[in-house]
């Protein structure tokens, strides 16, 4: 597409449930990343896919969060077992390849109740 | 790591009014890229430098990177209020690395 997009782009869940945000990147980008921001708050980097290589996943803070993708597409980020903590806007971007300009999406921004 | 220090954290500015917005690393940067974010919205991408020295203008926004590449400024010449929102700086030490962010400068532009 013309732009990376992400949804929901508002998601309410309660604390306890587990929730999937979706990322479509722009066509032909091989680099994906998630970003977090909180309220105020830089982005603190979640995980990145380049290509077919194995993902990194240095920057996921809990191992109730975990991410996929598909191929050079669609990447879900999941969170299972929701806290308040998790509530932030989840931004993702994508680039043509590592060390060129990302474009992001939008974001989804969460709140757990 | 790479940390991305940003100063001023925020910022208000009389309409017309020049402006500067300074990121600095702790280490040698091998790209600098700024964004602006609004509420609700992505980051939009506005410049990136890379060479020592390196100085780029888009409308009235010029970005400049210093010799060292280690510090960056964001000048911009006669705000608007379609100015206002956050800029961030993003810089990864190598081009083989995810982007870190500063924590951002909030602009406000009074009439």
């Amino acid at each position: 597409g013309a732009g990376v997009s992400q949804s929901p782009s508002n998601k309410v869940t309660e604390k306890g449930k587990d929730v999937e945000l979706r990322c479509d990147p722009i066509s032909g980008h091989t680099a994906l990343y998630w970003y977090r921001q909180r309220l105020g708050q830089g982005l603190e980097f979640l995980i990145y896919f380049q290509g077919n290589s194995a993902p990194d996943k240095s920057g996921l803070p809990s191992d109730r969060f975990s991410a996929e993708r598909t191929g050079e597409s669609v990447s879900t980020l999941t969170i299972q077992r929701t806290q308040q903590e998790d509530s932030a806007v989840y931004l993702c971007a994508s680039s043509l390849e590592m060390g060129y300009g990302y474009t992001f999406g939008s974001g989804t921004r969460l709140t757990v109740v | 790591s790479q940390e991305l220090e940003q100063s001023p954290q925020s910022l208000i500015v009389q309409e017309g009014k020049n402006l500067t917005i300074n990121c600095t690393s702790s280490k040698t940067l091998y790209g600098l890229y700024w964004y602006k974010q609004k509420y609700g919205e992505g980051l939009i991408f506005l410049m990136m430098l890379q060479k020592g020295g390196e100085e780029k203008s888009h409308e009235k926004i010029t970005a400049k990177l210093d010799e060292k590449k280690q510090q960056s400024s964001l000048h911009i010449t006669a705000s608007q209020p379609s100015h206002a929102g956050i800029y961030l700086c993003g810089a990864d030490g190598s081009g083989n690395t995810p982007l870190v962010f500063g924590k951002g400068t909030r602009l406000s532009v009074i009439a």
